[in-house]
Protein backbone atom coordinates (compact mmCIF):
# COMPACT_ATOMS: atom_id res chain seq x y z
CA UNK A 1 0.00 0.00 0.00
CA UNK A 2 1.23 3.43 -1.15
CA UNK A 3 1.96 5.90 1.56
CA UNK A 4 1.81 9.22 2.06
CA UNK A 5 2.75 11.22 -0.81
CA UNK A 6 3.42 15.25 -0.81
CA UNK A 7 4.24 17.15 -3.38
CA UNK A 8 6.36 19.60 -4.15
CA UNK A 9 8.88 18.17 -2.21
CA UNK A 10 11.37 21.64 -2.44
CA UNK A 11 9.93 24.88 -3.46
CA UNK A 12 11.60 27.99 -3.04
CA UNK A 13 9.33 31.35 -3.07
CA UNK A 14 9.69 35.20 -2.67
CA UNK A 15 7.69 37.30 0.10
CA UNK A 16 4.48 37.87 -1.14
CA UNK A 17 3.89 34.86 -3.61
CA UNK A 18 1.70 31.95 -2.83
CA UNK A 19 2.26 28.89 -2.99
CA UNK A 20 0.01 25.08 -3.57
CA UNK A 21 0.99 22.17 -1.78
CA UNK A 22 -0.56 18.65 -2.14
CA UNK A 23 -1.18 15.50 -0.45
CA UNK A 24 -2.25 12.57 -1.69
CA UNK A 25 -3.30 10.30 1.80
CA UNK A 26 -3.13 6.67 1.87
CA UNK A 27 -5.60 4.95 -0.01
CA UNK A 28 -8.86 4.25 1.91
CA UNK A 29 -8.04 7.34 4.65
CA UNK A 30 -10.29 10.13 4.69
CA UNK A 31 -8.79 12.60 7.06
CA UNK A 32 -5.80 14.50 5.98
CA UNK A 33 -4.54 16.94 8.24
CA UNK A 34 -1.84 19.61 7.92
CA UNK A 35 1.08 20.95 10.17
CA UNK A 36 3.94 23.26 10.36
CA UNK A 37 7.25 22.54 11.25
CA UNK A 38 9.50 25.34 12.50
CA UNK A 39 12.55 25.28 14.42
CA UNK A 40 11.05 27.95 16.90
CA UNK A 41 8.05 27.24 16.95
CA UNK A 42 8.28 23.13 16.33
CA UNK A 43 5.24 21.46 15.08
CA UNK A 44 1.91 22.98 14.87
CA UNK A 45 -1.52 22.00 13.67
CA UNK A 46 -3.18 23.85 10.37
CA UNK A 47 -6.17 21.80 10.17
CA UNK A 48 -7.73 19.14 9.08
CA UNK A 49 -9.91 18.11 6.47
CA UNK A 50 -12.41 14.84 6.71
CA UNK A 51 -15.28 14.47 3.68
CA UNK A 52 -13.93 17.58 1.96
CA UNK A 53 -14.82 19.29 4.66
CA UNK A 54 -12.69 21.06 7.22
CA UNK A 55 -13.08 19.90 10.61
CA UNK A 56 -10.30 21.93 13.08
CA UNK A 57 -8.29 24.67 12.72
CA UNK A 58 -5.19 25.79 14.31
CA UNK A 59 -4.07 29.28 15.47
CA UNK A 60 -3.01 30.41 11.74
CA UNK A 61 -3.66 33.66 10.21
CA UNK A 62 -6.20 33.02 7.10
CA UNK A 63 -3.74 33.54 4.96
CA UNK A 64 -3.48 29.68 5.31
CA UNK A 65 -6.38 27.74 3.80
CA UNK A 66 -6.97 24.36 2.35
CA UNK A 67 -9.25 22.02 0.59
CA UNK A 68 -10.00 18.33 0.11
CA UNK A 69 -11.15 16.70 -2.86
CA UNK A 70 -13.84 13.59 -3.70
CA UNK A 71 -10.76 11.56 -3.88
CA UNK A 72 -9.22 12.62 -0.27
CA UNK A 73 -6.41 14.10 -2.36
CA UNK A 74 -5.47 17.78 -0.06
CA UNK A 75 -4.05 21.03 -0.85
CA UNK A 76 -3.13 23.82 1.76
CA UNK A 77 -2.22 26.89 -0.07
CA UNK A 78 -0.63 30.02 1.94
CA UNK A 79 -1.16 33.31 0.16
CA UNK A 80 0.88 36.38 0.58
CA UNK A 81 4.24 34.63 1.72
CA UNK A 82 6.17 36.06 4.43
CA UNK A 83 9.50 35.48 5.54
CA UNK A 84 8.48 33.51 8.77
CA UNK A 85 6.07 30.57 6.43
CA UNK A 86 9.24 29.21 5.68
CA UNK A 87 8.74 25.82 7.07
CA UNK A 88 8.53 22.22 6.58
CA UNK A 89 4.85 21.52 6.10
CA UNK A 90 3.86 18.04 6.68
CA UNK A 91 0.62 16.24 6.02
CA UNK A 92 -0.95 13.35 8.03
CA UNK A 93 -3.62 10.36 6.74
CA UNK A 94 -5.70 8.82 9.08
CA UNK A 95 -8.86 6.33 8.68
CA UNK A 96 -10.14 8.69 11.63
CA UNK A 97 -12.21 6.10 13.25
CA UNK A 98 -9.30 4.26 13.46
CA UNK A 99 -8.57 2.05 16.85
CA UNK A 100 -5.14 2.55 17.33
CA UNK A 101 -5.17 6.67 16.74
CA UNK A 102 -1.70 6.51 14.67
CA UNK A 103 -1.94 9.23 12.06
CA UNK A 104 0.32 8.75 9.24
CA UNK A 105 2.69 11.03 7.37
CA UNK A 106 4.25 11.99 4.32
CA UNK A 107 8.46 13.03 4.01
CA UNK A 108 6.59 16.74 4.00
CA UNK A 109 7.25 20.01 1.74
CA UNK A 110 10.23 22.41 2.67
CA UNK A 111 9.50 25.75 2.21
CA UNK A 112 11.75 28.59 1.81
CA UNK A 113 10.84 32.17 1.13
CA UNK A 114 13.63 34.64 -0.05
CA UNK B 1 -5.93 22.94 26.00
CA UNK B 2 -3.54 20.10 25.59
CA UNK B 3 -0.06 20.79 26.15
CA UNK B 4 3.10 18.05 25.96
CA UNK B 5 6.48 19.28 27.29
CA UNK B 6 10.35 17.33 25.90
CA UNK B 7 12.56 18.60 28.64
CA UNK B 8 15.70 17.45 27.12
CA UNK B 9 16.80 19.02 23.67
CA UNK B 10 19.30 16.73 23.02
CA UNK B 11 20.44 13.42 23.95
CA UNK B 12 23.28 11.00 23.44
CA UNK B 13 24.37 8.06 24.18
CA UNK B 14 26.82 4.87 23.53
CA UNK B 15 25.71 2.48 20.57
CA UNK B 16 24.39 -0.78 22.59
CA UNK B 17 23.82 1.40 25.95
CA UNK B 18 19.91 2.21 27.05
CA UNK B 19 18.61 5.81 27.02
CA UNK B 20 15.32 7.06 28.20
CA UNK B 21 13.52 10.30 27.11
CA UNK B 22 11.30 12.12 29.06
CA UNK B 23 7.78 13.48 28.32
CA UNK B 24 5.25 15.06 30.23
CA UNK B 25 2.12 16.32 29.00
CA UNK B 26 -1.22 18.32 30.68
CA UNK B 27 -4.66 17.37 30.19
CA UNK B 28 -8.12 17.06 31.45
CA UNK B 29 -9.66 14.52 29.51
CA UNK B 30 -9.29 11.05 31.16
CA UNK B 31 -9.48 9.01 27.40
CA UNK B 32 -6.69 9.85 24.86
CA UNK B 33 -3.69 8.95 22.74
CA UNK B 34 0.35 9.23 23.68
CA UNK B 35 2.78 8.62 20.93
CA UNK B 36 6.63 8.67 20.13
CA UNK B 37 6.94 9.75 16.80
CA UNK B 38 10.64 9.37 15.06
CA UNK B 39 12.12 12.03 12.21
CA UNK B 40 15.46 11.00 11.19
CA UNK B 41 17.41 13.55 8.61
CA UNK B 42 15.04 12.26 5.96
CA UNK B 43 12.14 14.31 7.57
CA UNK B 44 9.66 11.40 7.37
CA UNK B 45 7.67 10.84 10.50
CA UNK B 46 7.75 7.48 11.45
CA UNK B 47 5.38 5.96 14.90
CA UNK B 48 7.82 4.30 17.56
CA UNK B 49 5.60 3.43 19.61
CA UNK B 50 1.66 4.26 21.30
CA UNK B 51 0.00 4.17 24.07
CA UNK B 52 -3.50 4.12 24.69
CA UNK B 53 -4.78 6.14 28.13
CA UNK B 54 -7.08 2.96 29.23
CA UNK B 55 -4.33 0.72 28.90
CA UNK B 56 -2.33 0.30 32.46
CA UNK B 57 -0.05 -1.92 30.72
CA UNK B 58 2.82 -0.28 29.36
CA UNK B 59 3.52 -0.47 25.90
CA UNK B 60 6.24 -2.24 24.51
CA UNK B 61 8.01 -2.61 21.04
CA UNK B 62 10.42 -4.68 20.20
CA UNK B 63 13.55 -2.34 21.74
CA UNK B 64 10.90 0.11 22.30
CA UNK B 65 9.33 0.28 25.30
CA UNK B 66 7.31 3.44 27.69
CA UNK B 67 6.82 4.08 31.27
CA UNK B 68 3.26 5.06 31.09
CA UNK B 69 2.46 7.14 34.54
CA UNK B 70 -1.68 8.49 33.77
CA UNK B 71 -1.59 10.22 37.27
CA UNK B 72 1.93 12.33 36.62
CA UNK B 73 0.54 12.83 33.11
CA UNK B 74 4.56 11.16 32.34
CA UNK B 75 4.96 9.28 29.46
CA UNK B 76 9.11 8.16 28.77
CA UNK B 77 10.58 6.65 25.99
CA UNK B 78 13.17 3.34 26.59
CA UNK B 79 15.45 2.42 23.80
CA UNK B 80 17.52 -0.54 24.65
CA UNK B 81 20.43 -1.79 22.93
CA UNK B 82 21.10 1.61 20.73
CA UNK B 83 22.05 1.40 17.47
CA UNK B 84 23.12 3.68 14.96
CA UNK B 85 20.10 3.84 13.17
CA UNK B 86 17.83 5.12 16.02
CA UNK B 87 19.63 8.37 16.19
CA UNK B 88 16.81 10.87 14.86
CA UNK B 89 14.90 13.68 16.68
CA UNK B 90 11.87 11.43 18.54
CA UNK B 91 8.90 13.45 19.64
CA UNK B 92 6.27 12.60 22.02
CA UNK B 93 2.76 13.93 20.77
CA UNK B 94 -0.51 13.36 22.37
CA UNK B 95 -4.22 13.08 20.98
CA UNK B 96 -7.61 12.62 21.98
CA UNK B 97 -9.76 9.90 21.42
CA UNK B 98 -13.03 12.01 19.78
CA UNK B 99 -13.01 14.39 17.00
CA UNK B 100 -9.93 16.02 15.83
CA UNK B 101 -7.50 13.89 14.03
CA UNK B 102 -5.07 16.38 15.85
CA UNK B 103 -1.71 15.80 17.46
CA UNK B 104 0.26 17.79 20.00
CA UNK B 105 3.47 17.66 20.05
CA UNK B 106 6.49 17.96 22.26
CA UNK B 107 9.37 20.41 21.12
CA UNK B 108 11.18 17.10 20.88
CA UNK B 109 15.01 15.32 21.56
CA UNK B 110 17.72 15.24 19.00
CA UNK B 111 18.86 11.64 20.09
CA UNK B 112 22.91 10.79 18.98
CA UNK B 113 23.84 7.43 19.20
CA UNK B 114 28.22 7.47 19.59
CA UNK B 115 29.59 4.45 17.70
Amino acid sequence: KAGVTQTPRYLIKTRGQQVTLSCSPISGHRSVSWYQQTPGQGLQFLFEYFSETQRNKGNFPGRFSGRQFSNSRSEMNVSTLELGDSALYLCASSPRTSPTGELFFGEGSRLTVL
Amino acid sequence: AQTVTQSQPEMSVQEAETVTLSCTYDTSESDYYLFWYKQPPSRQMILVIRQEAYKQQNATENRFSVNFQKAAKSFSLKISDSQLGDAAMYFCAYKGIQGAQKLVFGQGTRLTINP
